[in-house]
């Protein structure tokens, strides 16, 4: 149940592009639902996040579509760009401020 | 404003010795998480410290432990350590532990290779 289902595992776009990447988790205590993107060698960095009382945030380039009905979160990366290539990982939490539960990351390349 | 630092950046230990790793946290936040990123397995929350106290811990064993600093600093030792537990380890911290909604913020991690 503290699981986040993350896919796809890799993906490949076109310069341009969009890419987009999916989340579902099953606890319904989760309240707070990020975004984090990590370069090789670094931290992860926080991207983006949502709250469940909204359906979808924009941030640039990046949007994040919530479906609290169907526990499922999904980031678009529009006019995707080769500085994108980079580990993207979604997670869940709750505003108790216990520890982000991570999917297990997509790894996005964007070829020019 | 000075982001996560961790130290060291890298550590090569052997089988059965014990590792220290340090993290300083943002200023002004008084939690701090401590993960770990083994190969293929994403990031999997170890610990997690908030005005001194240990909060909660992840499925690890007793080896892994830790403490937080009354600057908010924190040190995870691993003691007794196996191969498997090469991995990255990545700390993060945020504002406030609870009543707030959780962005944390990580530090670039440290590399604990066992060999």
């Amino acid at each position: 149940q503290q699981q986040v289902k993350q896919s796809p595992q890799s993906l490949i776009v076109q310069k341009g592009g969009i890419s987009i990447i999916n989340c579902a988790y099953e606890n319904t205590a989760f309240d707070y639902f990020p975004w984090y993107q990590q370069f090789p060698g670094k931290g992860p960095a926080l991207l983006i996040a949502i709250r469940p009382d909204v359906s979808e945030k924009k941030e640039g380039r990046f949007t994040i579509s919530f479906n609290k009905s169907a526990k499922q979160f999904s980031l678009h990366i529009m006019d995707s760009q080769p500085g994108d290539s980079a580990t993207y990982f979604c997670a869940a939490g709750n505003q108790a401020g216990t520890a982000l539960i991570f999917g297990k990351g997509t790894t996005l390349s964007v070829s020019s | 404003e000075a982001g996560v630092t961790q130290s060291p950046t890298h550590l090569i230990k052997t089988r059965g010795q014990q590792a220290t790793l340090r993290c300083s946290p943002i200023s002004g936040h008084t939690s701090v998480y401590w993960y770990q990123q083994a190969l293929g397995l994403g990031l999997q929350f170890l610990l997690w410290y908030d005005e001194g106290e240990e909060r909660n811990r992840g499925n690890f064993p007793p080896r892994f432990s830790g403490r937080q600093f009354p600057n908010y600093s924190s040190e995870l030792n691993v003691n007794a350590l196996e191969l498997e537990d090469s991995a990255l380890y990545l700390c993060a911290s945020s504002r406030a532990g609870t009543g707030t909604y959780n962005e944390q913020f990580f530090g670039p991690g440290t590399r604990l290779t066992v060999l």
